[in-house]
């Protein structure tokens, strides 16, 4: 069973700050997908990567996906009151596992304070 | 562009009661179509997936059943509800044959059972 650990589970900053929040695993994935989700909403998705040791950017957002394809993380740049939220990672399985399902973390909850 | 619209966005329905949400997916053509549930806004727990008209695949027995029954059109059903069917229920749709599986959610449905 493929599992992914998001960390840390709740984070709470001052306007301005940077974080970074991670998802690990021991398998490997052939994508990741990480995800923001608003109270009462459905999850948005931010970004998709694909290949080890991938850096993508979206503004303040900054993605990896490890060399190994094992592991991402999410840097957030001077962050704001809008960046609050539950931000879930999703690792695809490796192709030709003929299956099409994603693996969820639990997720990591932010709040960002004015 | 593609859109999933999930309906209704609330309800609260006695125990022992029917349950009927749909969730149905424009701009496409063909798509995976996935149930989850999601408790106190955390991890999303795969309860149905689907491949295709008809086809139905069950992750997690339960009280709940799937029905596929046009190309866009997936229903989550119960004859009976019980009171831990309570939660947040989302569709996501995929694109058959991609490289990376990923998927896109609807709004949700947030189901009280009293």
């Amino acid at each position: 069973t493929q599992l992914l650990e998001q960390s840390p589970q709740f984070l709470s900053i001052q306007e301005g700050e940077n974080l970074t929040v991670y998802c690990n695993s021991s398998s490997v994935f052939s994508s990741l997908q990480w995800y923001r989700q608003e109270p009462g909403e459905g999850p948005v998705l931010l970004v998709t990567v694909v290949t080890g040791g991938e850096v993508k950017k979206l503004k303040r957002l900054t993605f990896q996906f490890g060399d190994a394809r094992k592991d991402s993380s999410l840097h957030i740049t001077a962050a704001q009151p809008g960046d609050t939220g539950l931000y879930l990672c999703a690792g695809a399985p490796r192709s030709g596992a003929g299956s099409y399902q994603l693996t969820f973390g639990k997720g990591t909850k932010l709040s960002v304070i004015p | 562009s593609q859109t999933i619209h999930q309906w209704p966005a609330t309800l609260v329905q006695p125990v022992g009661s029917p349950l009927s949400l749909e969730c149905t997916v424009e701009g496409t053509s063909n798509p995976n179509l996935y149930w989850y549930r999601q408790a106190a806004g955390r991890g999303l727990q795969l309860l149905f997936y689907s491949v295709g008209i008809g086809q139905i695949s069950s992750e997690v027995p339960q009280n709940l059943s799937a029905s596929r029954p046009q190309d866009r059109q997936f229903i989550l059903s119960s004859k009976k509800l019980l009171l831990s069917d309570s939660g947040f229920y989302l569709c996501a749709w995929s694109v058959v044959g991609s490289v990376t599986d990923t998927q896109y959610f609807g709004p949700g449905t947030r189901l009280t059972v009293l």
